[in-house]
């Protein structure tokens, strides 16, 4: 089925671990995204991408790595987790950039940092 | 900086009508987008506005004055399955997504 799929739903890990959220998407859609979500703060954009090979940084890429080798997949790595990166994680396509064009979004990662 | 401001809650009964706001502060507007999301879940959209005036859609209605950087979404006939959070978001001028924290939604019988 067509879709944005994010693994695994539910992640424990310790301070200072390696972790790797997957994100794939079958729509070919240009545009990925990154985003954390904490209570009391809106969606925050921690990177997105606007093709294979192209990433930039959002409003807070501290603490975290993002690949784009192909088009369908898009991995967000905490490289060295701390208790400040337990959140949900959430990840997005859109076909555009341009004004009208929804994000898709996947059904995100809890992650708890221990 | 920019900003956008929605309610934390609020409280409605099952049948009646209901209006979440939303005014934002933005560096340039490319549209204003309204989503839904269930607790747990996903956020999904809703609706997207990028001309003043209102969108009609089925039970849900989104208005927009870009003069006064206003946005409403308006929930008629109500029901359970709607209780849930609210999110707004404005495209700026770079097409970049400025998120409202989202207006927690409560039906009760």
């Amino acid at each position: 089925d067509a879709g944005i799929t994010q693994s695994p739903r539910y992640k424990i890990t310790e301070t200072g671990r390696q972790v790797t959220l997957m994100c794939h998407q079958t729509w070919s859609h240009s545009y990925m995204f990154w985003y954390r979500q904490d209570l009391g703060h809106g969606l925050r954009l921690i990177y997105y991408s606007a093709a294979a090979d192209i990433t930039d940084k959002g409003e807070v890429p501290d603490g975290y790595v993002v690949s784009r080798s192909k088009t369908e997949n898009f991995p967000l790595t905490l490289e060295s987790a701390t208790r400040s990166q337990t959140s949900v994680y959430f990840c997005a396509s859109s076909e555009l950039e341009d004004g009208y064009s929804p994000l898709h979004f996947g059904n995100g990662t809890r992650l708890t940092v221990t | 900086g920019q900003n956008i401001d929605q309610p934390t809650e609020m409280t409605a009964t099952e049948g009646a009508i209901v209006q979440i706001n939303c005014t934002y502060q933005t560096s340039g507007f490319n549209g204003l987008f309204w989503y839904q999301q269930h607790a747990g879940e996903a956020p999904t959209f809703l609706s997207y506005n990028v001309l003043d005036g209102l969108e009609e859609k089925g039970r849900f209605s989104s208005f927009l004055s870009r003069s006064k950087g206003y946005s409403y979404l308006l929930l008629k006939e109500l029901q359970m399955k709607d209780s849930a959070s609210y999110l707004c978001a404005v495209k700026d001028s770079n097409y970049q997504l400025i998120w409202g924290a989202g207006t927690k939604l409560i039906i009760k019988p």
